[in-house]
């Protein structure tokens, strides 16, 4: 069955860069059918879309307003996996991170496990 | 964007009792060439991630228990648990995948009266 395995930092100093990683198996990042997404959570905030990859017979992404100046999510075909990049990142970017696909049913169907992620110095 | 806005955001309902959630989108969702509702629910609970529950705005999720039930059309739609179980304490979303961006509720915590 398809499966996201997250990996990356837990803390993150403000005005750095946050480096997530997803790893895909069972499916292709550069699957035809699926886009490939970040989403965070915060008591604030609740659930956030922060924005998605996905190939179409080339590589698109779309970005959530509130975060299209800083943000960065790349496909690496080579390892299967997608990457979210927030730059300049601030105590209120704190929150649980997950990647998430996108599929043939157009919902959320399969999430990584999540990352909390703490903005402090 | 389409904003989403449920009611209420705390519900506090008794063991085997109903629970309504209401969820209001500021356009519709409902796409007339395929008469399909662009609206999910997912349960919330901390340490897990977001679990699917309803997608369409009323199929269920293979393995999602039929107490869990979606309705409505256009832009008003409702999730019920029609007898509330203790496992059923969570936080619930509704999301719209519309259009892009995709944007979620503001969500409801649930809990046992």
């Amino acid at each position: 069955q398809v499966q996201l395995q997250q990996s990356g930092p837990g803390l993150v100093k403000p005005s750095q860069t946050l480096s997530l990683t997803c790893a895909i198996s069972g499916d292709s990042v550069s699957s035809n059918s699926a886009t490939w997404n970040w989403i965070r959570q915060s008591p604030s905030r609740g659930l956030e879309w922060l924005g998605r990859t996905y190939y179409r017979s080339e590589w698109y992404n779309d970005y959530a307003v509130s975060v299209t100046s800083r943000i960065a999510i790349n496909p690496d075909t080579s390892k299967n996996q997608f990457s979210l990049q927030l730059n300049s990142v601030t105590p209120e970017d704190t929150a649980v991170y997950y990647c998430a696909r996108r599929g043939l049913g157009e919902v959320f169907d399969i999430w990584g496990q999540g990352t909390m992620v703490t903005v402090s110095s | 964007d389409i904003v989403m806005t449920q009611s209420p955001d705390s519900l506090a309902v008794s063991l085997g009792e109903r629970a309504t959630i209401n969820c209001k989108s500021s356009q519709s969702v409902l796409l007339s060439s395929n008469n399909k509702n662009y609206l999910a629910w997912y349960q919330y609970k901390l340490g897990q991630p977001p679990k699917l529950l309803i997608y369409w705005a009323s199929t269920r999720e293979s393995g999602v228990p039929d107490r869990f039930s979606g309705s409505g059309s256009g832009t008003d739609f409702t999730l019920t648990i029609s007898s509330l179980q203790a496992e059923d304490v969570a936080v619930y979303y509704c999301q719209q995948y519309y259009s892009t961006p995709i944007t979620f509720g503001q969500g409801t915590r649930l809990e046992i009266k």
